[in-house]
């Protein structure tokens, strides 16, 4: 069946960076866009930014410029999220999720990543 | 770029309805017609819900339904259940540059 797995939770000191996996299965990897959404405790969510597993291009939100890189390895289907910089603002939950559609960059998140925990603490 | 504008909670009894409404810009909600809805159980992920602001994926009760009038979305649950209760969020297209923004969020209640 389809899905998402990310990598388990994480501990970081501020300035540090973190970098998250999410390796999908049970589709083709290349056809369909992927987000990056994400939590903080008791609050909402967030959009982070979208990458084309096919070609690589990625755009980010306005927010997570210059600290974000999405990246993603078709050999292993596996797409990465790695925040840089990191601050106690940023301990969230941390979710992939897959667009609805195929090669559509306009699309809803479809499937989700059960998602990982990042705590940045000192 | 702001959230979109929910209300923090809203409530029903089993068998009512209940709507949640999502307020954005011509920028967002008014302007493309990708609006889709999510619900979030305590401690789980998002579910997509609703899509292209009124299409539901497979497997979504017909008692869930979307609609968009202006800069103003909106999610219609009938029939409340009790499996119902959970957290709801929109979530718009908003531009190249800008891409996705979400609403804050609605807590709904079965009484």
């Amino acid at each position: 069946q389809v899905q998402l797995v990310q990598s388990g939770a994480e501990v970081k000191k501020p300035g540090a960076s973190v970098k998250v996996s999410c390796k999908a299965s049970g589709y083709t990897f290349t056809s369909y866009y992927m987000h990056w959404v994400r939590q903080a405790p008791g609050q909402g969510l967030e959009w982070m930014g979208i990458i084309n597993p096919s070609g690589g291009s990625t755009s980010y939100a306005q927010k997570f410029q210059g600290r974000v890189t999405m990246t993603r390895d078709t050999s292993t289907s596996t797409v990465y999220m790695e925040l840089s910089s990191l601050r106690s603002e940023d301990t969230a939950v941390y979710y992939c999720a897959r667009a609805l559609r195929e090669y559509s960059g306009y699309d809803a998140f479809d499937i989700w990543g059960q998602g990982t925990m990042v705590t940045v603490s000192s | 770029q702001s959230a979109l504008t929910q209300p923090r909670s809203v409530s029903g009894s089993p068998g009512q309805s209940v709507t949640i409404s999502c307020t954005g810009t011509s920028s967002d909600v008014g302007g493309y017609n990708y609006v889709s809805w999510y619900q979030q159980h305590p401690g789980k992920a998002p579910k997509l819900m609703i899509y292209d602001v009124s299409k539901r994926p497979s497997g979504v009760p017909d008692r869930f339904s979307g609609s968009k009038s202006g800069n103003t979305a909106s999610l219609t649950i009938s029939g409340l259940q009790a499996e119902d209760e959970a957290d709801y969020y929109c979530c718009s297209y908003a531009g190249s540059y800008t891409s996705w923004v979400f609403g804050g969020g609605t807590k709904l209640t079965v009484l």
